[in-house]
C-alpha cells in the first residue's frame, strides 16, 4: 500500500544514456514533484505538476523533462546523461497545490560512470 | 520564501525530550512553518506545520513564538528511531515551493 512510489530504486548507468524514472501515487493527489538531493544532501525542487499540468520548472537543464499521463503518475526522462546527474531523485505529492504537506516516495539513487 | 536557521547537529539521551530550535526571522504573514524529517536512505516524512498557534499531533508538538521569528520542535520521548536530519521550512509564500535548507542531525543516544 506504498502511497508514492519510485521505480527503479537504484540505477547505474553510463554517460550519454538516456533514461526514465516513474513515479505514481495512490493518495488521489492533484500535485506531483521531483527533488534532487545531491552529494552534498542539498534537497532541490525541480518540478511540480499539477492535474498534469507543469507549474514549477526550476531552470532545470532542457535535458530532464518530466511526464505526466495523468494526475496519478510524473515521470521523470533525462537525455544525455552526465555525471552530475548522480544523485537520489525523490518524487512527491500533495492535495492541493499551496500549503498541503508533502508525502515523498523512497527516492531513486542514479548513479552515472 | 523565508530563509530558516538551525543548528548542525544535535544529541538527546532515549526516552527523554528532544527539543529542536528553528529560526524564521523573514518569514512573512501567510507562510506556514513546516517540519519534516529524513531517516537515512528514506525520503523526507512529514512531521507537523502551524502558522501562529503552537500544534499537536501524534508525532511532535510545535511552539511558535508570538512574533513568529522562530520555533521549536518538541519530540516529547525521544526513541533511536527518531534518529534523522530535521528541516524547518517556511511555506506558503509567494512561490509557493517547499525549500529545504540544512537541517539538524538528531542523534538519538542510548
Amino acid at each position: 500500500d506504498t502511497a508514492v512510489s519510485q521505480t527503479p530504486k537504484y540505477l547505474v548507468t553510463q554517460m550519454g544514456n538516456d533514461k526514465s524514472i516513474k513515479c505514481e501515487q495512490n493518495l488521489g493527489h492533484d500535485t506531483m514533484y521531483w527533488y534532487k538531493q545531491d552529494s552534498k544532501k542539498f534537497l532541490k525542487i525541480m518540478f511540480s505538476y499539477n492535474n498534469k499540468e507543469l507549474i514549477i520548472n526550476e531552470t532545470v537543464p532542457n535535458r530532464f523533462s518530466p511526464k505526466s499521463p495523468d494526475k496519478a503518475h510524473l515521470n521523470l526522462h533525462i537525455n544525455s546523461l552526465e555525471l552530475g546527474d548522480s544523485a537520489v531523485y525523490f518524487c512527491a505529492s500533495s492535495p492541493i497545490h499551496e500549503k498541503s504537506p508533502l508525502h515523498f516516495g523512497n527516492g531513486t539513487r542514479l548513479t552515472v560512470t | 520564501d523565508a530563509k530558516t536557521t538551525q543548528p548542525p547537529s544535535m544529541d538527546c539521551a532515549e526516552g527523554r525530550a528532544a527539543n529542536l530550535p528553528c529560526n524564521h526571522s523573514t518569514i512573512s504573514g501567510n507562510e506556514y512553518v513546516y517540519w519534516y524529517r529524513q531517516i537515512h536512505s528514506q525520503g523526507p516524512q512529514y512531521i507537523i506545520h502551524g502558522l501562529k498557534n503552537n500544534e499537536t499531533n501524534e508525532m511532535a508538538s510545535l511552539i511558535i513564538t508570538e512574533d513568529r521569528k522562530s520555533s521549536t520542535l518538541i519530540l516529547p520521548h525521544a526513541t533511536l528511531r527518531d534518529t534523522a536530519v530535521y528541516y524547518c521550512l517556511g511555506y506558503g509564500g509567494a512561490t509557493n515551493k517547499l525549500i529545504f535548507g540544512t537541517g539538524t542531525l538528531l542523534a538519538v543516544q542510548p
